[in-house]
């Protein structure tokens, strides 16, 4: 059974930063692209960031308005991929869900950052 | 970016009523590989989004048939041919043919 299990969210400051972890299992996760999605308060999603497989030389992609500051990493040896954010501001607040790139097929549960002072 | 509008914003329906959401996009999702990369979501109260349809118009595994997804280029649309209880949520189209990625403002669907 697939599954994606993300954790590490939290309330922090502005400026501060935070490691979001999406732990994998289920399938084979070396060959996986994964994503990040956030959905804000209003309940509108936006995707995050991409990275892609080692034969794909682990490339990485960003929104602009994450660009700079997020940065999306994979532990194949642990099935996880992870998204360090820095420098949050309060419109980064959301619910962050990971998912995996095979037609967007699995999500994970989801964890809340809330951004505020 | 490519812009998603998804209408209505509010669909109000009773068990069994067939119903449509339509999805039209800024640009065409027509991909240079020849696929449609545009998708189908279901939100349901306090839970991850669920995909339906993947590349317009394939089921996802475990979705029931009388969810169907058709459209071409730059319009979409998802039925939903005899509404059961268990559909009540949000819907969402989302598009990756262009990057960045990007969804529609979501579709609720609630019981007439």
């Amino acid at each position: 059974e697939v599954q994606l299990v993300e954790t590490g969210g939290s309330l922090v400051q502005p400026g501060k930063s935070l490691k979001l972890t999406c732990a994998t299992s289920g399938f084979t996760f070396s060959n996986a692209w994964m994503h990040w999605v956030r959905q804000s308060p209003e309940k509108q999603l936006e995707w995050v960031a991409q990275i892609k497989a080692k034969s794909n030389n682990y490339a990485t992609y960003y929104a602009e308005s994450v660009k700079g500051r997020f940065t999306i990493s994979r532990d194949d040896s642990k099935s996880s991929v992870y998204l360090q954010m820095n420098s949050l501001k309060e419109e980064d607040t959301a619910i962050y869900y990971c998912t995996r790139n095979n037609y967007f097929d699995y999500w994970g549960q989801g964890v809340m950052v809330t951004v505020s002072s | 970016d490519v812009v998603l509008t998804q209408t209505p914003s509010i669909l109000s329906a009773t068990i069994g009523q067939s119903v449509s959401i339509s999805c039209r996009s800024s640009q065409s999702l027509l991909d240079s590989d020849g696929n449609t990369y545009l998708y189908w979501f279901l939100q349901r109260p306090g839970q991850s989004p669920q995909r339906l349809i993947y590349l317009v118009s394939n089921l996802g595994s475990g979705v029931p048939n009388r969810f169907s997804g058709s459209g071409s280029g730059t319009d979409f649309t998802l039925k939903i041919s005899g509404v059961e209880a268990e559909d009540l949520g949000v819907y969402y189209c989302m598009q990756a043919t262009h990057a960045p990625w990007t969804f529609g403002g979501g579709t609720k669907l609630e019981l007439k």
